[in-house]
C-alpha cells in the first residue's frame, strides 16, 4: 500500500533551517511527483511547492521562494524538505503528498515543526 | 495566482441532513479542482477529484459537480463521521491553491 512516512517533530530557534524527510513506498517513485503542504495551528492548508522525482523539477510558491528547498533521493525513495531563515510564524505542522496531477492522493503522517527562542 | 473562495465559512447540520459546500475560483480551472476532508488531528484525505470524480474508498453519498469557476460539495445524507472541515484545491496551474476550508458542524 503507498505509504508515505516522514520524519519527527523539531524544534528550531528563529533564524535557524529545519529539514523534513519524507519517505515514500508502495509505488514507483519516479512516476509521481511530491508536493508540500503547511498548516499553522487552527489555519488552512497552504500549498508550498512540487518536485518530480523523475527529472528533479521543481516549483515553489512565491510566498516561500529562496527560503525553501526540495530535494529527492531516488535509491532511497526520500523527499527533502528544507526551510531556512525561520520565523515565529513557521510554526506549523509540515506534510508531505504525492501529487497525481496536481490531486493529491495520498498524505504522509505530518511533522510539528515548531520555531521558538 | 488563482483564489478560492469556499462558502459558507461555517455550516450546522444534523444527521440525515443533505449539505452542500460551494467553491469559486477566481478564474476558469476548468474541471481540474478536488476536495479533501479533514478531521482534527489528522492529515486531509482526498474525497473529489477532477471536479466529479470520486476516490477510491470514499462512500457514494459524497459526489461532487461543477466547471469552470463554481463547484459544490455534496453529502447526501449526513453521517456522524462526516462532521470535519472541508477544503477545496484547484490544480489548473501553479501554485497550487486552497480555498479556506468550511468546518461542518453538528446542529
Amino acid at each position: 500500500q503507498v505509504q508515505l512516512v516522514q520524519s519527527g517533530t523539531d524544534a528550531r530557534k528563529p533564524g535557524a533551517s529545519v529539514r523534513v524527510s519524507c519517505k515514500a513506498s508502495g509505488y514507483t517513485f519516479t512516476s509521481f511527483a511530491v508536493s508540500w503542504v503547511r498548516q499553522a495551528p487552527g489555519q488552512g492548508l497552504v500549498w508550498m511547492g512540487w518536485i518530480s522525482p523523475y527529472n528533479g523539477d521543481t516549483k515553489y510558491a512565491q510566498e516561500f521562494q529562496g527560503r525553501v528547498t526540495l530535494t529527492t533521493e531516488t535509491p532511497t525513495t526520500t523527499v527533502y524538505m528544507e526551510l531556512s531563515g525561520l520565523r515565529s510564524d513557521d510554526t506549523a505542522m509540515y506534510f508531505c503528498l504525492r501529487d497525481n496531477g496536481g490531486a493529491l492522493d495520498y498524505w504522509g503522517q505530518g511533522t510539528l515543526v515548531t520555531v521558538s527562542s | 495566482d488563482i483564489q478560492m473562495t469556499q462558502s459558507p465559512s461555517t455550516l450546522s447540520a444534523s444527521v440525515g441532513d443533505r449539505v452542500t459546500i460551494t467553491c469559486r475560483a477566481s478564474e476558469s480551472i476548468s474541471i481540474w479542482l478536488a476536495w479533501y476532508q479533514q478531521k482534527p488531528g489528522k492529515a486531509p484525505n482526498l474525497i473529489i477529484y477532477k471536479a466529479s470524480s470520486l476516490e477510491s474508498g470514499v462512500p457514494s453519498r459524497f459526489s461532487g459537480s461543477g466547471s469552470g469557476t463554481e463547484f459544490t460539495l455534496t453529502i447526501s445524507s449526513l453521517q456522524p463521521e462526516d462532521f470535519a472541515t472541508y477544503y477545496c484545491q484547484q490544480y489548473k496551474s501553479f501554485p497550487w491553491t486552497f480555498g479556506q476550508g468550511i468546518k461542518v458542524e453538528i446542529k
